[in-house]
């Protein structure tokens, strides 16, 4: 089953424009990752944020982390047409697996005009 | 260096027929996921090797469904008597750390993509 919902589920913004995605879970979380999905590929990792951290920056993206409210967004600065894709949040679960086991959302696609 | 490798890439099964779906992954890399992706939807957990160990078959969604790694290096994921709900593309990943240890990323392979008609 999902862990939860993102939101937008789409989202469509002009090249050099800002792209916020949000992520909602269910349970507690050893770390929140983000994967880049590109139309028939497999996923990329993009970032992972432990649960004892509040925000990370790599490159041109930043996420934040608030467990007390079980969210998580990621912020894609001065997006690229080559931004084009679905992203989903990812979480490692606590107090369950060791080996990191990821519970997907339902993603986001967004969609970066020229 | 190479990266994870799935074959074949595109599977069409006739309902009924048994397939299998093999992962190569990264060299040295002892985890091993599999997962199921359904159209328009995330990938959804299937199973977990470490080495040739299937430490969580919690997400098969049947009996039909049976993963291996004999050798610890490549995986098969094979699917009998398939259904049109067996249709989806199915992800294989895979990370270096061993069980206990810190979780980093997972790297994931292209994926193959199952249509059962």
């Amino acid at each position: 089953s999902q862990q939860g919902e993102e939101d937008p589920q789409a989202l469509s913004i002009q090249e050099g424009e800002n792209a916020t995605m949000n992520c909602s879970y269910k349970t507690s979380i050893n770390n929140l990752q983000w994967y880049r999905q590109n139309s028939g590929r497999g996923l990329v990792h993009l970032i992972l944020i432990r649960s004892n951290e509040r925000e990370k920056h790599s490159g041109r993206l930043r996420v934040t982390l608030d467990t007390s409210k079980k969210s998580s967004s990621l912020l894609i600065t001065a997006s690229r047409a080559a931004d084009t894709a679905s992203y989903f949040c990812a979480t490692d679960e606590a107090g369950g697996t060791s080996y990191g086991k990821l519970t997907f959302g339902q993603g986001t696609i967004l969609t970066v005009h020229p | 260096g190479a990266g994870v490798s799935q074959s074949p890439r595109y599977k069409v099964a006739k309902r009924g027929q048994d397939v299998a779906l093999r992962c190569d992954p990264i060299s040295g890399h002892v985890s091993l996921f599999w997962y199921q992706q359904a159209l328009g939807q995330g990938p959804e957990f299937l199973t977990y090797f470490q080495n040739e160990a299937q430490l969580d078959k919690s997400g098969l969604p049947s009996d039909r469904f049976f993963a291996e790694r004999p050798e610890g290096s490549v995986s098969t994921l094979k699917i009998q008597r398939t259904q049109q709900e067996d249709s989806a593309v199915y992800l294989c990943a895979s990370s270096l750390p061993e069980t206990g240890q810190y979780t980093y990323e997972q790297y994931f392979g292209p994926g193959t993509r199952l249509t059962v008609t």
